[in-house]
């Protein structure tokens, strides 16, 4: 069955880095983007961007264009979402969810990784 | 950026009574508009794609309408599994979502 498992929680400072891992299995990983998004305590879901596991191209969100860069690596089958320059507002869970091409809807989602910014 | 607004913001309903939930996108996206449900300290789930289209194992009470501006998704008479948080999300371009819409069991 498709799973897409995340990396734990994790606790940043302001102005450091987060890097979150999501690890793909029971499908091709390459032949299907992976989306990022995130949801800050209480709030509403907020797109950040997709990457092509096979070609590696990207597309960011334009708020988080500069701080945001999204790789992968095939032999594991995982992508990884990093957010630089963390400050408290970038406090929230980060899902990654898979979608089969440009335009198509999520369909499978990872469980979530909370990430604290707080001095 | 292709803003999507949600409406109401939140809902209060008896169980058996029909739902209507409203998206309207800031300029067209053709049917790239999908529903998704989210309840709480879970991952959002796919209920409909493309604005009509059916998911397997989701429930038919759940259904789809709308291209262009403006989508519904309606919840046919209201079971009490089914309080959660409801959002749309357009891929026509990049990606946004609604703020969603938050549906309680009176």
């Amino acid at each position: 069955q498709v799973q897409l498992v995340q990396s734990g929680a994790e606790v940043k400072k302001p102005g450091a880095s987060v890097k979150v891992s999501c690890k793909a299995s029971g499908y091709t990983f390459t032949s299907y983007d992976i989306n990022w998004v995130r949801q800050a305590t209480g709030q509403g879901l907020e797109w950040m961007g997709w990457m092509n596991p096979n070609s590696g191209n990207t597309g960011y969100a334009q708020k988080f264009q500069g701080r945001v860069t999204m790789t992968r690596n095939t032999s594991i089958s995982t992508a990884y979402m990093e957010l630089s320059s963390l400050r408290s507002e970038d406090t929230a869970v980060y899902y990654c969810a898979r979608i089969h091409d440009r335009g198509a809807p999520h369909d499978y989602w990872g469980q979530g990784t909370l990430v604290t910014v707080s001095s | 950026e292709i803003v999507l607004t949600q409406s109401p913001d939140f809902q209060s309903v008896t169980p058996k009574e029909k739902v209507t939930i409203t998206c309207r996108a800031s300029q067209s996206i053709g049917s790239s508009l999908h529903w998704y449900q989210q309840k709480p300290d879970q991952s959002p789930k796919l209920l409909i794609k493309y604005a009509s289209q059916s998911i397997s194992g989701v429930p038919s009470r759940f259904s789809g309408s709308g291209s262009g501006t403006d989508f519904t998704l309606t919840i046919n008479s209201l079971e009490a599994e089914d309080a959660a948080t409801y959002y749309c999300h357009q891929s026509s371009s990049l990606g946004t979502f609604g703020q969603g819409t938050k549906v309680e069991i009176k």
